[in-house]
């Protein structure tokens, strides 16, 4: 069964800070993962997209990894600022356009 | 720069009303989607319209019937509701219905409570 599951589910840091989510999936074939990040009361907007032959794709301070052999990905966030305060959401794609959305990582960041 | 327009932003229903979902898209996108999103999990295809005068069913439809009026309008209507489907509700538009190719945007949400 095609699942995608993220840890941690939720994270505090302080502004400044670098942090790292992470992203497991059982999707398969696999055809790509994007990441978004959802302000509270807003929709998903997306951060990266990487296909399988990509290992990292930079978003300024966003960096998102994917190794394909383990099917993980992480995002990892540098210098956080208070405005990184949102879920992040990972969300992988089978070539047949079954997508599947993770529950997602609530990140704080405090001052 | 309207982009997805979703209404209403809050709704409470009393178990057995209906209510229809409202959604617009100006960026002259093909393809729609309705998805709902419950706490601790991801979110879910409700319906999708791959283009006008299409639509389909998604992984959780049950309850729910959706109609693409036009290329800008896709609606969500619940016709007997129940509180099972209190959720958060998103539309969403893409050019096309390959993922990979074209991105998702999505509209800021309706969050619904049965009650």
């Amino acid at each position: 069964k095609n699942q995608v599951e993220q840890s941690p589910q939720s994270l505090i840091i302080l502004e400044g800070k670098n942090c790292t989510l992470q992203c497991n999936y059982t999707v398969s074939p696999f055809s790509n993962l994007r990441w978004y990040k959802q302000d509270t009361g807003r929709g998903p907007v997306s951060l990266t997209i990487m296909t399988f032959s990509e290992n990292t794709k930079s978003n300024g301070r966003y960096t998102a990894t994917l190794d394909a052999d383990t099917k993980q990905s992480s995002l990892h966030i540098t210098a956080s600022q208070l405005s990184d305060s949102a879920s992040y959401i990972c969300v992988v794609s089978a070539d047949n356009n079954d997508m599947r959305f993770g529950a997602g990582t609530r990140l704080t960041v405090k001052p | 720069n309207a982009g997805v327009t979703q209404t209403p932003k809050f709704q409470v229903l009393k178990t057995g009303q209906s209510m229809t979902l409202q959604c617009a898209q100006d960026m002259n996108h093909n393809s729609m989607y309705w998805y709902r999103q419950d706490p601790g999990m991801g979110l879910r295809l409700i319906y999708y319209s791959a283009s006008e005068g299409t639509t389909d069913k998604g992984e959780v439809p049950n309850g729910y019937n959706v109609s693409r009026l036009n290329k800008r309008e896709f609606s969500l209507r619940l016709e007997s509701a129940a509180p099972s489907q209190t959720s958060v509700y998103f539309c969403a538009s893409s050019e096309g219905i390959s993922y990979f190719s074209y991105g998702y945007t999505f509209g800021s949400g309706t969050r619904l409570t049965v009650v």
